[in-house]
């Protein structure tokens, strides 16, 4: 099992671009996230999706749209990229939402960084 | 939403046991505590949760206070691998919005 990928790996972006950020897990799991992390700071949530075919905001969504494909895969785009959103992106998932399962697996990160 | 407060960082000798407390003296009754570990450049990993009783796992223990105000991630034995920054999170309303403070940095000396 390869767990939570995400691609790419590194990006460099100018003001203004767009781009989307790729994730995917093999552990059938119902839930998955996305998080940024600034240099020296903890996880703020972005986005989640408890399950296929529902997402919701999190603590700092703005500038971001999330799509989640199907079960095993949840994106994430930024439509106009500001240096503000210059940051390392995990994606996560779990089992289930809530309750027991509710352990969450992450990704290795995307490294972006918009000038 | 409830916030988790811990030292930025602590020091331990290797093969003795590390204590990392946590509080979170805002917490409600239907919050869970999960504890993550993030090694240098990778992503965080799960440690370890639990609700109100006292938790073990290969990996640590947990211990939380009676009235759940603050509660303490303990490693047996600290290895050299276990160097990380520790997050002590809430899933608020037991609804996965796991809310991520600032961590404790645990360095690890021969």
């Amino acid at each position: 099992n390869a767990g939570v990928t995400q691609t790419p790996k590194f990006q460099v972006l100018k003001t203004g671009q767009s781009m989307t950020l790729q994730c995917a897990q093999d552990m059938n799991h119902n839930s998955m996230y996305w998080y940024r992390q600034d240099p020296g700071m903890g996880l703020r949530l972005i986005y989640y999706s408890a399950s296929e075919g529902t997402t919701d905001k999190g603590e700092v969504p703005n500038g971001y749209n999330v799509s989640r494909l199907n079960k095993r895969e949840f994106s994430l785009r930024l439509e106009s990229a500001a240096p503000s959103q210059t940051s390392v992106y995990f994606c996560a998932s779990s089992l289930r939402l809530a309750g027991p399962g509710n352990e969450q697996f992450f990704g290795p990160g995307t490294r972006l960084t918009v000038l | 939403d409830a916030k988790t407060t811990q030292p930025n960082s602590m020091e331990s000798n290797e093969e003795e046991p590390v204590h990392l407390p946590c509080n979170h003296s805002t917490i409600s009754g239907t919050d869970y505590i999960h504890w993550y570990r993030q090694l240098p450049s990778q992503g965080p990993e799960y440690v370890i949760h639990g609700l109100t009783s006292n938790v073990n796992n290969r990996m640590a223990s947990l211990a939380i206070a009676e009235d759940r105000k603050s509660s303490t991630l303990i490693l047996h034995r600290a290895t050299l691998r276990d160097a990380a920054v520790y997050y002590c999170t809430l899933d608020y309303n037991q609804g996965g919005k796991l809310i991520f403070g600032q961590g404790t940095e645990l360095s690890v000396k021969p």
